[in-house]
């Protein structure tokens, strides 16, 4: 089956820095890679999303990249700020009706 | 617009009582429906996931149980609650433009 490993499992930046998170996986049939923020006690919101079909995809100061020869996909931060702390989750899926394999998290810390 | 609601919030129990959680998902038909639960600061564990009224299928083996009497209605229930069992009870819904999945508010099950 499906193996998605995340990295790093926490990261510290200061307010106005980049922040990178980055995702592997196994199956080289997985076509859809979904990223969610899940704040404390919430439930996890889809922030962006990326298809196979696609190399990069852009939204505001939030940014997905894909390299399906390598499997692996990145979630870019830019210009963060303190509401962007949260925890991150990728994950991978084969698509409609498949389920999703999900990575292990990584808790983003902006420091004001 | 889809609307997933998910009874009750929080919910404390002791060891060995029964257990039952709702989900209903509200403005779309034929969802996709599944059920996660995430211990305290840990990743997203699949529990059960459905394709349709009374289609249900088990990623983990456990005291615990998933039934779908209805179209958009999703229950987690147990006989018997270890304290294992105490996490949050996440029920999410399937999109069908790409499979994506949103996520209801969650419940917060404590065992003691």
């Amino acid at each position: 089956g499906e193996n998605v490993e995340q990295h790093p499992s926490t990261l510290s930046v200061q307010e106005g820095d980049s922040a990178v998170i980055k995702c592997t996986y196994s199956d080289s049939a997985s076509n859809y890679f979904p990223w969610y923020k899940q704040e404390l006690g919430k439930r996890p919101q889809l922030i962006i999303d990326i298809r196979s079909n696609v190399g990069e995809k852009k939204d505001q100061r939030i940014a997905v990249t894909l390299n399906k020869t390598a499997k692996h996909f990145s979630l870019h931060i830019t210009e963060t700020q303190p509401e962007d702390s949260a925890v991150y989750f990728c994950a991978a899926s084969k698509g409609t009706g498949n389920q999703f394999y999900f990575g292990t998290g990584t808790s983003l810390t902006v420091i004001p | 617009s889809q609307t997933i609601h998910q009874w009750p919030a929080t919910l404390v129990q002791p060891v060995g009582s029964p257990l039952s959680l709702e989900c209903t998902v509200e403005g779309t038909s034929n969802p996709n429906l599944y059920w996660y639960r995430q211990a305290a600061g840990r990743g997203l564990q699949l529990l059960f996931y459905s394709v349709g009224i009374g289609q249900i299928s088990s990623e983990v083996p456990q005291n615990l149980s998933a039934s779908r009497p209805q179209d958009r209605q999703f229950i987690l229930s147990s006989k018997k609650l270890l304290l294992s069992d105490s996490g949050f009870y996440l029920c999410a819904w399937g999109g069908f433009l790409a499979g994506e999945q949103f996520f209801g508010p969650g419940t917060r099950l404590t065992v003691l």
